[in-house]
């Protein structure tokens, strides 16, 4: 059965840490990973990760992927209260339709 | 801005009321939609995939006379909750990508807060 598995399920750290939240995953026919931020509505892309141990990174965001171990981190620097969210791991399986399988996600609580 | 727009936001109606909800990719054309249903403090459970001009194919454990999702044109794709049941009250959220078989991510629409009275 294809799972997607988050860690931690929540985190409050103080504006200015760094935090890493991780994914891994066990999914047949692996297309894409990706990661969404989710407030109080649907979620917000952030990264698609497709190759191994090429960094994406977006300002105070960055995420990896290793498709040998099977998981992704996603790094958030210099926090900030509007970094409080749900951190959602997604993997996408290729095929017909090219569903996505979500983790149970991260909550973030960023504390000025 | 938006790629994905979702109507309505939210519908408080009475059990047994049918409840349309639309989903709508606003300057692309998407063969395929997804629909999605969340539950407080969970994760996003796909419930089916909408096709252009075909059935939409469910979920296991998801009942098709229930759920029932229309995906007339290449823009706008239509989920009914049938009859609708306080168990059915949740939060429904619909996305779509660009093409088919590329790179490019799934986009969400705002979500759609269904509470039956």
């Amino acid at each position: 059965e294809d799972k997607v598995v988050q860690s931690p399920l929540s985190l409050v750290v103080h504006e200015g840490d760094t935090v890493t939240l991780n994914c891994s995953y066990e999914v047949t026919n692996f297309r894409s990973l990706l990661w969404y931020k989710q407030e109080k509505k649907a979620p917000t892309f952030l990264f698609m990760l497709t190759s191994s141990g090429i960094e994406k990174k977006s300002g105070r965001l960055s995420s990896i992927l290793d498709k040998k171990e099977l998981f992704s981190i996603l790094n958030i620097t210099a926090t900030q209260t509007g970094d409080s969210a749900v951190y959602l791991c997604a993997v996408e399986r290729g095929g017909a339709t090219n569903k996505l399988i979500f983790g149970t996600g991260t909550l973030l609580a960023v504390q000025p | 801005g938006a790629v994905v727009s979702q109507h309505p936001s939210w519908v408080i109606c009475k059990s047994g009321t049918s409840v349309k909800i639309e989903c709508r990719s606003l300057d692309f054309q998407a063969t395929t939609m997804f629909w999605y249903r969340q539950f407080p403090k969970q994760s996003l459970m796909l419930m089916a995939t909408s096709n252009e001009g075909s059935k939409a194919t469910y979920e296991q454990g998801v009942e098709k006379d229930k759920f029932l999702i229309n995906h007339a044109s290449l823009t706008l794709s239509t989920l009914t909750v049938t009859s609708a049941h306080p168990e059915d009250s949740s939060f429904y959220i619909c996305s779509a990508r660009r093409q088919t078989y590329s790179n490019q991510p799934q986009h969400f629409g705002d979500g759609t807060r269904l509470s039956i009275l």
